[in-house]
């Protein structure tokens, strides 16, 4: 089945450390995006990437680091430099000027 | 710049009650509407969408309307379900010009329907 999948589901970090969040499609979309949700808000833009080996920042990217080395992936780095990182963090890929969400990644720093 | 506004939560219905979550919006040029729902726990699921003023969008019994003129993309159904309780977010899509594919999201609605 295509789709979009984001390991780990849920992640727990010591304070000071990186983590890397996966994320994977499989639907041959260009466009890829990393959201963070926090509770009781709306989601906001870290990173968004068009093309391959090429990204832009979002409303909220420091702290934060992407790469986009393959079409099907973009992974998020949470650096130490985040100094709120305890979050719900959402993948997305683009058809048709519709966004498609993975099911997301639970961070929580101890 | 993009801005979308819903209407404040949290939404606490009876089943088989109608529902209307409000959202306006603030864009340049024609964006594209759409109407997403989150369960807890979990990502986001396109419910519908509209890419043109007087569109309706709809699924799952849901419905919305382009309103161009009121700047406005109303979420509604005529007879909620238990299973319909979880949040809905808002957003719009500006096709051009450099935050192509980005969307603008509302704050989100929490919906709980009893049965």
């Amino acid at each position: 089945d295509g789709g979009i999948t984001q390991s780990p589901k849920y992640l727990f970090r010591k304070e000071g450390q990186n983590v890397t969040l996966s994320c994977e499609q499989n639907l041959n979309h260009d466009a890829m995006y990393w959201y963070r949700q926090d509770p009781g808000q709306g989601l906001r833009l870290i990173y968004y990437s068009q093309i391959v080996n090429d990204f832009q920042k979002g409303d909220i990217a420091e702290g934060y680091s992407v790469s986009r080395e393959k079409k099907e992936s973009f992974p998020l780095t949470v650096t130490s430099a985040q100094k709120n990182p305890t979050a719900f963090y959402l993948c997305a890929s683009t058809e048709q000027n519709a966004q498609y969400f993975g099911p997301g990644t639970r961070l929580t720093v101890l | 710049g993009n801005s979308v506004t819903q209407m404040e939560g949290p939404v606490t219905l009876s089943e088989e009650a109608f529902l209307t979550i409000n959202c306006t919006y603030t864009a340049t040029g024609y964006p594209s509407l759409f109407w997403y729902v989150q369960y807890p726990g979990e990502g986001l699921q396109l419910l519908l969408k509209a890419t043109k003023a007087d569109d309706k969008g709809s699924n799952k019994g849901f419905e919305a309307t382009y309103r161009k003129e009121t700047t406005s993309f109303h979420l509604e159904k005529g007879s909620v379900q238990v299973s319909d309780s979880a949040v809905y977010f808002c957003a719009l899509l500006n096709a051009g010009g450099t935050s192509y594919g980005k969307l603008t999201f509302g704050q989100g609605t929490i919906l709980t329907v009893h049965p």
